[in-house]
Formats: C-alpha cells, sequence, structure tokens
C-alpha cells in the first residue's frame, strides 16, 4: 500500500542555515505529494504541493522537487529563521482510496537564534 | 473568508467517560474529515463524509467512536466510553469535494483521557 516516510526528528539549526527535511514515498501510480506546517497550538496548513513528476512546489521561502526516479519530495529551504520552527509533514494523495492523505510522521525543526 | 471551526479546544476526562467534539468545516466544503493525531505520529483518518453521508470509516473503532453530519455541514464525533489511548489531538478538515486536493485543517481539540 501507499507510505510515507521522512526523516525523524528533532531537527535543530541556526537561524539563515541550509535545510533539508527528507520524505521518500511509496506509491502505485502517480501521487500528488504534499508538505504541510503544524506551528505551535495551531492547526496543519498546507505549505506546499506537486502533482507530477518533476513539478517543484514553493512557498514562502520552502521548495520541494517531485522525482519519481527516486520517489522523494524532500523539503529545503535555503536560510530558516525562527519563525520556521514547527512540526512539518509530508503526504501523499493516491489515485486509489477516496484521494485520501496518507501522512509521514512528522518532524519537528527548532530554529535558534 | 472563516476557517474550520472546532470546540472544545481542551477537554480532560476519566476514562469510560463519554466526551464529544464539534467542527464547522468552511462555507459550501462538501467533504469533511476527522482525523486522530498522536503525539509523535501523523494524522491518521477515522472517518470521511462527502455532504451527509460516510466515504469511508474503515478505521474508526465503531465500538465506542461515533461520528454524524447530519445536514451535511456541521459534524460530531464522540467517544464512549474513553479509553487510555484515546488520548490525542482530533483534528477537523474540510475540502470542496473528495477530488479537490487541498484539506483545511482546524485547530484540533486536544484529549487527555486520566
Amino acid at each position: 500500500g501507499n507510505s510515507v516516510t521522512q526523516m525523524e526528528g528533532p531537527v535543530t539549526l541556526s537561524e539563515e542555515a541550509f535545510l533539508t527535511i527528507n520524505c521518500t514515498y511509496t506509491a502505485t501510480g502517480y501521487p500528488s505529494l504534499f508538505w504541510y506546517v503544524q506551528y505551535p497550538g495551531e492547526g496543519l496548513q498546507l505549505l506546499l504541493k506537486a502533482t507530477k513528476a518533476d513539478d517543484k512546489g514553493s512557498n514562502k521561502g520552502f521548495e520541494a522537487t517531485y522525482r519519481k526516479e527516486t520517489t522523494s519530495f524532500h523539503l529545503e529551504k535555503g536560510s530558516v529563521q525562527v519563525s520556521d520552527s514547527a512540526v512539518y509533514f509530508c503526504a501523499l494523495r493516491g489515485m486509489d482510496s477516496n484521494y485520501q492523505l496518507i501522512w509521514g510522521a512528522g518532524t519537528k525543526l527548532i530554529i535558534k537564534p | 473568508e472563516a476557517g474550520v471551526a472546532q470546540s472544545p479546544r481542551y477537554k480532560i476526562i476519566e476514562k469510560r467517560q463519554s466526551v464529544a467534539f464539534w467542527c464547522n468545516p468552511i462555507s459550501g466544503h462538501a467533504t469533511l474529515y476527522w482525523y486522530q493525531q498522536i503525539l509523535g505520529q501523523g494524522p491518521k483518518l477515522l472517518i470521511q463524509f462527502q455532504n451527509n453521508g460516510v466515504v469511508d470509516d474503515s478505521q474508526l473503532p465503531k465500538d465506542r467512536f461515533s461520528a454524524e453530519r447530519l445536514k451535511g455541514v456541521d459534524s460530531t464525533l464522540k467517544i464512549q466510553p474513553a479509553k487510555l489511548e484515546d488520548s490525542a489531538v482530533y483534528l477537523c478538515a474540510s475540502s470542496l469535494s473528495t477530488e479537490t486536493e487541498t484539506q483545511y485543517f482546524g485547530p484540533g481539540t486536544r484529549l487527555l483521557v486520566l
């Protein structure tokens, strides 16, 4: 079945550091891929998405490229800020199972000033 | 545009008690989801509604959990009786339709069962 694996946290970085959070997936066909973010005390928010191979999703300085050959959708940001501290979830939406989202376990990101 | 509303935000109960959560989706959204998020894990879908009909409740523990969306708008999720392992955040989300990719989430209800 479909599944998502993302790197364990917490990930702790200094402000202005480069960020990578790894995400790989297993799915049949061509799923859509998502990154959601959960700030402390808030609900999940869609950060970015990509719907086909080689698409790049981007938002708020974050980017992720849909790599079919490596079944990956790694999240990157060139220079993180303290306000980026949150939990980041990778998810996929398959072509079956009522288009439901399959979620990774989440990666907690801590940015120190 | 108002977001997804949930109440209460926090609830503490003892095991074997009952509890209910309420969700009001974004206006016009036909699809409503209830998720359970245990600390350190991703959300787990409990039930999905399309208008007032159930699309999928395969992961809902039906011996103790129930949910309804009688008028196809707001929804309630009930647990009776609660167990210690039900301690989690219960998230409600909505989308325009089942086929629509973007789900919008409420702030969640944090449940602690003692």
